[in-house]
């Protein structure tokens, strides 16, 4: 059974910059979310894919847009960037369906906006 | 005020020590609750479900009262490996979909 990986791992961009973040889902699983966690605090909720349809969004800006692909894969795309958006972006999968959603994160994208 | 909110500490406590960490949630509609865990620059890591009935898994135990929606966890002696921040979760079911939401984490250090 994989895991749920993300790419790449750190990445520096400039202000004004877009960025495209990629996640693949555990094996299995059919529902991906994407947190964001800035240093000291806990992951925020951006939003989350399920069946290719975007079913839930965070406190997020518009300029914060996704993609989930047949596979269960994601991407995360972020346009303009700020230095705000400088954080550790987490990829998470599970499996909706009965019982309580159970996260299984990637180990992120730490994202550094200079 | 936050959703969940927790002591950010640290805790310093040495090895063989018991230590207790609070959470306290604001919406009572909160359907699920978990304590995850996080190594330094690493993901966070699932570490137990948390019950009405109280629930453990070995030298940890996790209790939940939803009357004063509060959620605790214990380790009993600590190890140097239990060092992590652990981070409270709560799930509501909300547009269509689970909403998890987490806390900012409280810090632990187990020193020898």
């Amino acid at each position: 059974e994989t895991g749920v990986t993300q790419s790449p791992t750190h990445l520096i961009k400039t202000r004004g910059q877009q960025v495209t973040l990629r996640c693949s889902s555990q094996s299995g699983h059919n529902t991906v979310s994407w947190y964001q966690q800035a240093l000291g605090q806990g992951p925020q909720f951006i939003f989350q894919y399920y069946r290719e349809e975007e079913n839930g969004r965070g406190n997020f800006p518009p300029r914060f847009s996704g993609l989930q692909f047949p596979n269960y894969s994601s991407e995360l795309n972020v346009n303009a960037l700020e230095l705000d958006d400088s954080a550790l972006y987490l990829c998470a999968s599970s499996f909706t369906g009965t019982g309580a959603n159970v996260l299984t994160f990637g180990a992120g994208s730490r994202l550094t906006v200079l | 005020r936050k959703e969940v909110e927790q002591d950010p500490g640290p805790f310093n406590v040495p090895e063989g020590a018991t230590v207790a960490f609070n959470c306290t949630y604001s919406n009572s509609a909160s359907q699920s609750f978990f304590w995850y865990r996080q190594d330094c620059r690493k993901e966070p890591k699932l570490l137990m479900s948390v019950y009405s009935s109280g629930n453990e898994d070995g030298r940890f135990t996790a209790q939940l009262n939803r009357a004063s929606q509060y959620i605790s966890l214990l380790i009993r002696d600590s190890k140097l490996s239990d060092s992590a921040t652990y981070l409270c979760v709560v799930t509501m079911f909300s547009g269509g979909y689970n909403k998890l939401i987490f806390g900012a984490g409280t810090r632990l250090a187990v020193h020898p």
